[in-house]
Formats: structure tokens, C-alpha cells, sequence
């Protein structure tokens, strides 16, 4: 079963950091391009930043209003996808989810299999 | 900074079209990709580049794109259509990828 499990979210105050993990299983998670999308309580879908597969590069790009704070990164040997958050602020408070950035036969940026959530919250 | 314009909220009786749009300046340009959101659950990709359909996803959902606009149908729309819809694209350079701000449907 092609699955996606988030995990490491959890209250943490202004200011302090907090890193995600995402678990994959089902499908080659070597060779996919995997994102972080963002929801605040309430609010629309955000999307945070991009990791490519190591064969494309492993390069990342990321949201503006996460540029500098947040870090993606992935280990293959272990299926896991993981966004590293310092600096943390009360607007980053949201359910994180990631997903595949294109699979199969989808294109970029089609965002096909997710997980379900892991909420973070920034409060004092 | 770049921004895709949906209408809050759109409502059909069950059996009717809904129509949901997306306005973007770099939409001729840029593919839109369409997902549904129900209540509590992650979202769904619908449509994809536009106008295609993933395979899962009803023959119902249709997309298309002309201008600065994309549409998301639902023919015939049903009850469990009921959903938040987002539409996502980039900017006309690809490195701001945002969705629009949601479109709450409902089906009664």
C-alpha cells in the first residue's frame, strides 16, 4: 500500500524548533520529488518548499515566508522525508503535510499521494 | 507576490453543473491543478495540467483553461462532492507555487 505517515509535530513556543518526519512506503522513494504543504486552522492549503530526488539533484526550494527558517531534507535509506523548523512563529502554526511531487506518470508539481497531517502549533 | 483568485463558495443542487474558477495573470502560461478537500481528510488532486484527470477520479470532473482562467467542473455534481477546492499553479517564472485561496462547494 503506497503510504505517507507524518509525525514530530506538537506545541513549541516562538522562537524554538521543531523537525517533521514523513515515513514513506508503497513506491520508490528514492526517485521521487517529495513537498511540504501547510494548512493554518481554518484556512486555505500553503505550499512550503521542495526536495528533488537525489538523481535530479537533490535540490530545494522553498516558500518565502519560510526561506531561511525551514530546511528540507530526506534520507533514502530510510524512506523519510523530514523538514527541520527553527525560528518558529505564531503564523507557522498549521497542519503539515507532505506529499509526492509527481508520481508515476504525473507531472511536477501534481501532488498525488499525501499523508494525513501532523499538526504544529507556535504558542506561548 | 503571485496570487490565484477563487470565489468562496459555490452552491448546485445535487444533479447540477458546478462551475469553479481560478484567475491568475500567468495562467496562459502556467498549468492549473485542481484539489478537493472534504472536511478532516487531506486533499485529493482532481485535474491535473489543466484539463486532465487522474486515474480514481469520476469522469464528472473536467477542467479547462483559456486566458487568465481556469474552470473546474463537476457534471452532475453529487452530495459527496461536497468539499473545499483549491486551485495551485505557479507564477510565470515557476518559482512561486501557490494555491488559490479555496472554494467551499455545496451540494443540496
Amino acid at each position: 500500500e503506497v503510504q505517507l505517515v507524518e509525525s514530530g509535530g506538537g506545541l513549541v513556543k516562538p522562537g524554538g524548533s521543531l523537525r517533521l518526519s514523513c515515513a514513506a512506503s508503497g513506491f520508490t522513494f528514492s526517485n521521487a520529488w517529495m513537498s511540504w504543504v501547510r494548512q493554518a486552522p481554518g484556512k486555505g492549503l500553503e505550499w512550503v518548499g521542495r526536495i528533488k530526488s537525489k538523481t535530479d539533484g537533490g535540490t530545494t526550494d522553498y516558500a518565502a515566508p519560510v526561506k531561511g527558517r525551514f530546511t528540507i531534507s530526506r534520507d533514502d535509506s530510510k524512506n523519510t522525508l523530514y523538514l527541520q523548523m527553527n525560528s518558529l512563529k505564531t503564523e507557522d502554526t498549521a497542519v503539515y503535510y507532505c506529499t509526492t511531487d509527481g508520481s508515476g506518470s504525473l507531472p511536477r508539481d501534481a501532488f498525488d499521494i499525501w499523508g494525513q497531517g501532523t499538526m504544529v502549533t507556535v504558542s506561548s | 507576490s503571485y496570487e490565484l483568485t477563487q470565489p468562496p463558495s459555490v452552491s448546485v443542487s445535487p444533479g447540477q453543473t458546478a462551475r469553479i474558477t481560478c484567475s491568475g495573470d500567468a495562467l496562459p502560461k502556467k498549468y492549473a491543478y485542481w484539489y478537493q478537500q472534504k472536511s478532516g481528510q487531506a486533499p485529493v488532486l482532481v485535474i491535473y495540467e489543466d484539463s486532465k484527470r487522474p486515474s480514481g477520479i469520476p469522469e464528472r470532473f473536467s477542467g479547462s483553461s483559456s486566458g487568465t482562467m481556469a474552470t473546474l467542473t463537476i457534471s452532475g455534481a453529487q452530495v459527496e462532492d461536497e468539499a473545499d477546492y483549491y486551485c495551485y499553479s505557479t507564477d510565470s517564472s515557476g518559482n512561486q507555487k501557490v494555491f488559490g485561496g479555496g472554494t467551499k462547494l455545496t451540494v443540496l
